[in-house]
């Protein structure tokens, strides 16, 4: 069964901590991404990357950098939290695959509230 | 601007009615997938489609390519088939749009 896990399922932090979002996949995609979705305004891509220490912004990458040491992890930072990226985070992974074709597959999300 | 438009944002339905949701998009795509969204987060990918029609179960999806449409089909609705709806199109390269939702609630 393929998986995509992102590592807190519910985090509290306060402004001006440095918070680590970690996800792993088992499918050996290339590809991998984090999302933040708010109510209203969907998914929205903070950041990619197509390989082991590539990364590419996306849409929102303000207050956020990431981190792809290895293929199958994909970490997500906040340097210093702040109440406005209090948000659902889902990391998601695609293919190809030889598995799972051009599918994508996302985590079970990350709830962070920043106070 | 929104590459990806759903409609309707919000659905209720008895069960056992016929639901359709749908998605118009205004980018070349390489595949148009719809997802589901439960309470609680976790989104899992139902249909990936760049031609024609497929079905799994009660749900159908079709895409017409020249129209640059497609539509989920939710047949004998269920309670459990209350969730976000969710359409993705893949383009070139490694981009995804996403649309905004559709919240489906189905009543016993």
């Amino acid at each position: 069964d393929v998986k995509v896990t992102q590592s807190s399922r519910y985090l509290v932090k306060r402004t001006g901590e440095k918070v680590f979002l970690e996800c792993v996949q088992d499918m050996d995609h290339e590809n991998m991404f984090w999302y933040r979705q708010d109510p209203g305004l969907g998914l929205r891509l903070i950041y990619f990357s197509y390989d082991v220490k590539m990364k590419e912004k996306g849409d929102i990458p303000e207050g956020y950098s990431v981190s792809r040491e290895k293929k199958e992890r994909f970490s997500l930072i906040l340097e210093s939290a702040s109440t406005n990226q209090t948000s659902m985070y889902l990391c998601a992974s695609s293919g190809p695959g030889r598995r799972t074709g051009n599918t994508i597959y996302f985590g079970e999300g990350s709830w962070l509230t920043v106070v | 601007k929104n590459e990806v438009e759903q409609s309707p944002q919000n659905l209720t339905a008895q069960e056992g009615e016929f639901i359709t949701i749908n998605c118009s998009y205004s980018v070349g795509i390489s595949a148009l997938h719809w997802l589901q969204q439960h309470p609680g987060g976790g989104i899992v990918s139902l249909f990936m489609l760049s031609s024609g029609k497929k079905k799994h179960g009660r749900l159908i999806a079709t895409i017409n390519i020249q129209e640059k449409h497609s539509s989920l089909h939710i047949t004998a609705s269920h309670p459990r088939d209350s969730a976000v709806y969710i359409c993705a199109v893949r383009v070139t390269g490694n981009q995804f749009y996403f649309g905004t939702g559709t919240s489906l609630t189905v009543i016993p």
